[in-house]
């Protein structure tokens, strides 16, 4: 099963809005990571967030990690409409240093 | 200024036919990935280079194979597509040498798609 599992699915917000969305995973990690996926292309890495960080921020990103309950947010602020993508979070899988596992993601539709 | 490129953008095939997908990079990472994506799933990977040293993901089909004829240069060739392999195909790379902080460059992707 996958490492990573992310709520919600799908999320639909107003431009101008905060989204929120978070992942869980089940194994021990040195870092997880978070990418954005627009429609029909491919990945881009936004933010990295190590294990013994708590908070990350970047722009209108802010990334929290929380290793004794395995889970981490994405916040994107004030929302656009070109933050309408998918965003994955992704750890290393166990026992691999190069083998990324990614989330199910979470489809974001900011509406003008 | 293209980092990870890939070739073709779409492709089409017959059921059964061989297919080659490729892609460089102009990064000269160490590592380069094959990912496959399905409609509304996570990327999930095939298999990776390091330098040379080829890396199957275990429950990557006999179907699938890959070639690295040089540092800037990976291919995935699909002998006998199914209708079950129709899917986006993603290219990556990384450094290698940041592990475990290693983020991942992502081509554009290749559409497959299988008649």
């Amino acid at each position: 099963s996958q490492q990573g599992e992310e709520d919600p699915q799908a999320l639909s917000i107003q431009e101008g809005e905060n989204a929120t969305m978070n992942c869980s995973y089940k194994t021990s990690i040195n870092n997880l990571q978070w990418y954005r996926q627009n429609s029909g292309r491919g990945l881009v890495h936004l933010i990295l967030i190590r294990s013994n960080e708590r908070e990350k921020h970047s722009g209108r990103l802010r990334v929290t990690l929380d290793t004794s309950k395995k889970s981490s947010s994405l916040l994107i602020t004030a929302s656009r409409a070109a933050d309408t993508a998918s965003y994955f979070c992704a750890t290393f899988s166990s026992g691999s240093a190069r083998q990324l596992t990614f989330g199910s993601g979470t489809q974001l539709t900011v509406l003008p | 200024d293209a980092m990870v490129i890939q070739n073709p953008r779409y492709q089409v095939t017959q059921f059964g036919k061989p297919v080659t997908l490729s892609c460089s990079q102009t990064l000269n990472h160490n590592v380069m990935y094959w990912y496959q994506q399905k409609s509304s799933q996570a990327p999930k990977l095939l298999f990776h280079y390091y330098d040379k040293d080829f890396n199957n993901e275990a429950d990557t089909p006999d179907n699938f194979q890959s070639r690295r004829p040089n540092t800037s240069f990976c291919f995935l060739d699909i002998r006998s597509p199914g209708l079950g392999d129709a899917a986006m195909y993603l290219c990556a790379t990384s450094r290698g040498d940041m592990v475990p902080t290693d983020t991942q460059y992502f081509g554009p992707g290749t559409r497959l798609t299988v008649l």
